[in-house]
């Protein structure tokens, strides 16, 4: 499927360096999300955006820096994470927020390994 | 209380058996509840919304007890494929309209 698609799949990262995750919804959606998926623990969500403006930021730590250019793509801004930040990183987009809650669509997932 | 609480199994169930999840929610004032499909390193596929009335979809059936506070799913004649994990989804019925994530249930069927 290509609905929302995730690049990389796979990050292997030092604690001093800086990346980049980045999202591209193919869904004409207008609402995209940051989750967070760590072992034995539920999705975290990170960041929510409405029509391009940020509309959630569920108190994660500056070491993440959203940015959202247009509603089709969402990038994820890595610096100096520390190895509790090792997890799944999910993507997802919806027709928008507000209103009833809309089904959500994934995408696969950037793997991150902090070391 | 955990705002969503599941029971994360695994449950292991053979090959044509019915298998029930419940879903807890701590929140009376939630409105909108999802059970989500998880296969192993995938992501998150809604499987269907549940509605006040219950819902069914082939084999797959959920129902919500607003007095008790719990959603259930009911897998009729288990398949292989039906093995995932599967994720129960509330919103948090707050103005910042969020949904709250269960921890899952891992299924396990079995030939």
């Amino acid at each position: 499927e290509t609905g929302v698609t995730q690049t990389p799949r796979h990050l292997v990262m030092g604690m001093t360096n800086k990346k980049s995750l980045k999202c591209e919804q193919h869904l004409g959606h207008n609402a995209m999300y940051w989750y967070k998926q760590s072992a034995k623990k539920p999705l975290e969500l990170m960041f929510v955006y409405n029509f391009k403006e940020q509309t959630e930021n569920n108190s994660v730590p500056s070491r993440f820096s959203p940015e959202c250019p247009n509603s089709s793509h969402l990038f994820l801004h890595l610096h100096t994470l520390q190895p509790e930040d090792s997890a799944l990183y999910l993507c997802a987009s919806s027709q928008r927020t507000g209103g009833s809650y809309e089904t959500q669509y994934f995408g696969p997932g950037t793997r991150l390994l902090v070391l | 209380r955990k705002e969503v609480e599941q029971d994360p199994g695994p449950f292991n169930v053979p090959e044509g058996a019915t298998v029930a999840f419940n879903c807890t929610y701590s929140n009376s004032a939630s409105q909108s509840f999802f059970w989500y499909r998880q296969d192993c390193r995938k992501e998150p596929k809604l499987l269907m919304s549940v509605y006040s009335s219950g819902n069914e979809d082939g084999r797959f059936t959920a129902q919500l007890n607003r007095a008790s506070q719990y959603i259930s799913l009911l897998i009729r004649d288990s398949k292989l494929s039906d093995s995932a994990t599967y994720l129960c989804v509330v919103d948090n019925a707050g103005n910042n309209r969020k949904l709250i994530w269960g921890l899952g249930t891992s299924l396990a069927v079995n030939p």
